[in-house]
């Protein structure tokens, strides 16, 4: 099952720009990551937030935590043509016991 | 380099074949997860290995096993393929505990012809 839910599905943008991607998800979490993957290749991990923080920065990523809400957003700032790639969010745990549940990704394409 | 290693990279075969996958965690990491990811979707969870024992299942087919072995490596064995086997297939590893990162291979490219 996947409980994180990514929004949108795809988004183009010029580089220079801000891009602003949200996580949605569905039961009660520890924390949540965002995940980074260029084209066919495997994830890389950008960033973790705790469910007790409510936001979280690392370089030009900002990532924010609404629990009320069930929702999380990434922010990349000032984006670069080499940001382009999928962007996933993963939470912790669900009926299956999962360490990590992945959302379907966003697609970012950052134009030059 | 995120330290595990899956392979192969690429592997074309028929259907109704039979294929193994094969990783190695990073050094130090217990848990293994194997993901299958097909064309421009997200990550389905398969399966989770923790020191030899498995840990949770998700939507893998009966026709897919897996197992971990007392040096920690994983294999994913795929049997009687599908056309719709077709996907890329990750393996990542973690150490025990909540709030850890998980290392992802670079995955392998399965074709099924």
């Amino acid at each position: 099952s996947q409980q994180g839910e990514e929004d949108p599905q795809a988004l183009s943008i010029q580089e220079g720009e801000n891009a602003t991607m949200n996580c949605s998800y569905k039961t009660s979490i520890n924390n949540l990551q965002w995940y980074r993957q260029n084209s066919g290749r495997g994830l890389v991990h950008l960033i973790l937030i705790r469910s007790n923080e409510r936001e979280k920065h690392s370089g030009r990523l900002r990532v924010t935590l609404d629990t009320s809400k069930k929702s999380s957003s990434l922010l990349i700032t000032a984006s670069r043509a080499a940001d382009t790639a999928s962007y996933f969010c993963a939470t912790d745990g669900d009926n299956y016991g999962q360490n990590f549940v992945f959302g379907p990704g966003t697609r970012l394409s950052v134009l030059p | 380099d995120s330290g595990v290693t899956q392979t192969p990279k690429h592997l074309i075969t028929a259907t109704g074949q039979r294929v193994t996958l094969r990783c190695s965690p990073r050094s130090g990491d217990l848990s293994v997860y194997w993901y299958q990811q097909s064309l421009d979707q997200g990550l389905q969870f398969l399966i989770q290995y923790y020191n030899g024992e498995e840990r949770a299942k998700g939507n893998i087919l009966e026709r897919f096993s897996a197992q971990q072995f007392p040096d920690l490596h994983s294999e994913l064995n795929l049997s009687s393929l599908e056309l719709g086997d077709s996907a890329l297939y990750f393996c990542a590893s973690s150490v025990e505990g909540q709030g850890v990162e998980a290392f992802f291979g670079q995955g392998t490219r399965l074709t099924v012809v």
